[in-house]
């Protein structure tokens, strides 16, 4: 069945350093790629998204590009900031069942120091 | 803000005893969704609905039921709750079914003794 791998975490960076957090997927179809992320204490908030391949989803700084030859929706920031320590979930959308199925993957924690 | 609301935000309970979860949105979105979130899984979905009183279920249904009376109320039921229950719960919903995006409730931290 359909499925997402992302790195394993903790991801411990500086201040202003550049991020990565990759992420591949298994799929069937065509599958909708989302990153979502969650702040300590709170439910998940939708980052960005991509629906095709070649889409670039953008927010926030934050950027993913679908890549459907290598399955991969790998998340990247230029500069990160204290404010950007969080859980970030990677997440494809096959649609099956006329339902919206979200797959998540394992999450990678993110931690940002000064 | 998605205006979802979850009740309670957390619960400690014992094993054996019954215990209710609720959802409530304020949208109008036809979907809703339970999700449990366990340290290495990140999240799995238990149940989701498609309508009133339609709900069909997920990969981790087992020991759980809903119910949905009304288009913003989806509520969660534990019949009796076991150790392996202890979890956090995630509502969400989306607007349509296919490939469109979910917005998360705050969720709610249950934890069975």
């Amino acid at each position: 069945g359909d499925s997402v791998t992302q790195m394993e975490g903790p991801v411990t960076l500086s201040e202003e350093a550049f991020l990565t957090i990759n992420c591949t997927y298994t799929a069937t179809g065509y599958p909708s790629l989302f990153w979502y992320v969650q702040y300590p204490g709170e439910g998940l908030q939708l980052l960005l998204k991509a629906t095709k391949a070649d889409d670039k989803g953008s927010n926030k700084g934050f950027e993913a590009t679908y890549r459907k030859e290598t399955t991969s929706f790998h998340l990247e920031k230029g500069s990160v900031q204290v404010s950007d320590s969080a859980v970030y979930f990677c997440a494809l959308s096959d649609g099956a069942g006329g339902y919206n199925k979200l797959i998540f993957g394992a999450g990678t924690r993110l931690a940002v120091h000064p | 803000d998605a205006g979802i609301t979850q009740s309670p935000r957390h619960k400690v309970t014992e094993t054996g005893t019954p215990v209710t979860l609720r959802c409530h949105q304020t949208e109008n979105h036809r979907y809703m969704y339970w999700y449990r979130q366990d340290p290495g899984h990140g999240l799995r979905l238990i149940h989701y609905s498609y309508g009133v009183k339609d709900t069909d279920k997920g990969e981790v249904s087992d020991g759980y039921s809903v119910s949905r009376s009304k288009t913003e109320d989806f509520l969660l039921t534990l019949e009796s709750a076991t150790s392996s229950q202890t979890s956090v719960y995630f509502c969400a919903i989306s607007l349509a079914g296919g490939q469109n995006e979910q917005f998360f409730g705050p969720g709610t931290r249950l934890t069975v003794l």
